[in-house]
Formats: C-alpha cells, structure tokens, sequence
C-alpha cells in the first residue's frame, strides 16, 4: 500500500520561506500516469489545492498563490517538496501531500501542522 | 475558479437514519472525452486527511461501504448515506476534479442526533 509522509519545520517565521518534504514509499514518484501534490488546510476552513508535479516533469500551481509556490520533485530520493515563500499568517495550515491520477487524489499523507509566527 | 457550494453546513441524524448531503457547482462538471462528471466526495475524520468515498460522481472508492452513494449531474449532486453508522460521523467534502485549480467545498459536519 503506498505510503506519504510529509516532513518539515512546524514553525515558521512571517516573510521567510516553508519548505515541506513528502516522502514516498512502497510506489515510485516516476511511475507513469502520476501526479504528487500538496493541498492544506487552514485552521476551520475548507481545503486548498496548492499545487502538483507529475511524473513528466510538468508542474501545477494555483494561481491563487501567484509566483510564491515551487513544486520540485527528486526522483533519487523518492520525494517531491515544496516552498512556499513570503509567508504569512494565512499561510498557518495543516499541509498534506497526496498522489493523484487525473487529478483525481485518492492517496493522502497524515499531514503536517505548520504554523506562522514570530 | 469552480467554486463548490455545499449545504447543509452540518446536520444531525438519527443512527440508522438517511443523511443527505448536497453540492453545487458554478459551471458543468461533464468531462466530455469520458462522459463522467469529475466530482468526487471525501470523509474527513478529526486527525486524519481525507478519505477518497466517491468519484465520477457515483463510483464508490474501493472498499467504501455501499450505504455511500453518490448521484447528480450538470452542476448539482448529492452524497446519501442510507444507514448512518457511529463510525460516518466526520466531515464530507465534494471536490472537482474537472480543471485546475482544484476546488473543494465547504463541507458538511455529520454527527448523531
């Protein structure tokens, strides 16, 4: 069964850069047909589609975010990341990363708080 | 952006009683190419991410018990659950899946009344 699990800083400060890992195991981030992305959800509100990386290379964002998201994938790892820059307390949120198949995520990770804040 | 709506935003049902629950979309969610509707329904329980229940409308996910079902088309569609059972009690979302980006729904907070 295919495992993700995020990983990364639980606090971050306003205007610097977070920065998650999801680590992909029992399945390959290069296997064809896949895309790996990141959805959050922000304390009592609903969830939000940030972005994806599928096996081709090709990336996603939400243009919600504007030029403040990198969806990067290291296929030697088995992992795919992501930086979200110019943080702000909006940005406080559970972040999962999850695998979809045309669009469609129906794998999930456990998800990780992060929390903005000096 | 397709916004989802969703109603009601929580409701109460009695064990074994038929809980449904409704959402709308701003523009058809008909896939031509497939002639499927992409939205799919999620429970969420407390701590956990989503579950995936439901796709193209109406199929249910493997291993989701059949008193999950789901119908609609054009812009309006309903998750039922005919036999509500302790362990539904959780927060479904409907998504699409038709273009990016992506968009959920507000959800629905299901409990025993």
């Amino acid at each position: 069964q295919l495992q993700l699990q995020e990983s990364g800083p639980g606090l971050v400060k306003p205007s610097e850069t977070l920065s998650l890992t999801c680590t992909v195991s029992r399945g390959s981030i290069s296997s064809s047909g896949y895309c790996w992305g990141w959805i959050r959800q922000p304390p009592g509100r609903r969830l939000e589609w940030i972005g994806s990386i599928c096996n081709s290379g090709s990336t996603y964002n939400n243009p919600s975010f504007k030029s403040r998201v990198t969806v990067s994938a290291d296929t030697s790892k088995n992992q795919f990341s992501l930086k979200l820059t110019s943080v702000t307390a909006a940005d406080t949120a559970v972040y999962y990363c999850a695998r979809s198949a045309a669009s469609l995520y129906a794998h999930w990770g456990q998800g990780t708080l992060v929390t903005v804040s000096s | 952006d397709i916004e989802m709506t969703q109603s009601p935003g929580s409701l109460a049902v009695s064990l074994g009683g038929r809980a449904t629950i409704n959402c709308k979309s701003r523009q058809s969610l008909l896939y031509s190419s497939s002639n499927k509707y992409n939205l799919a329904w999620f429970q969420q329980k407390p701590g956990q991410p989503p579950k995936l229940l439901i796709y193209s409308a109406s199929t249910r996910e493997s291993g989701v018990p059949d008193r999950f079902s789901g119908s609609g088309s054009g812009t309006d569609f309903t998750l039922t659950i005919s036999s509500l059972q302790a362990e539904d009690v959780a927060v479904y979302y409907c998504q699409q899946y038709y273009t990016t980006p992506l968009t959920f729904g507000g959800g629905t907070k299901v409990e025993i009344k």
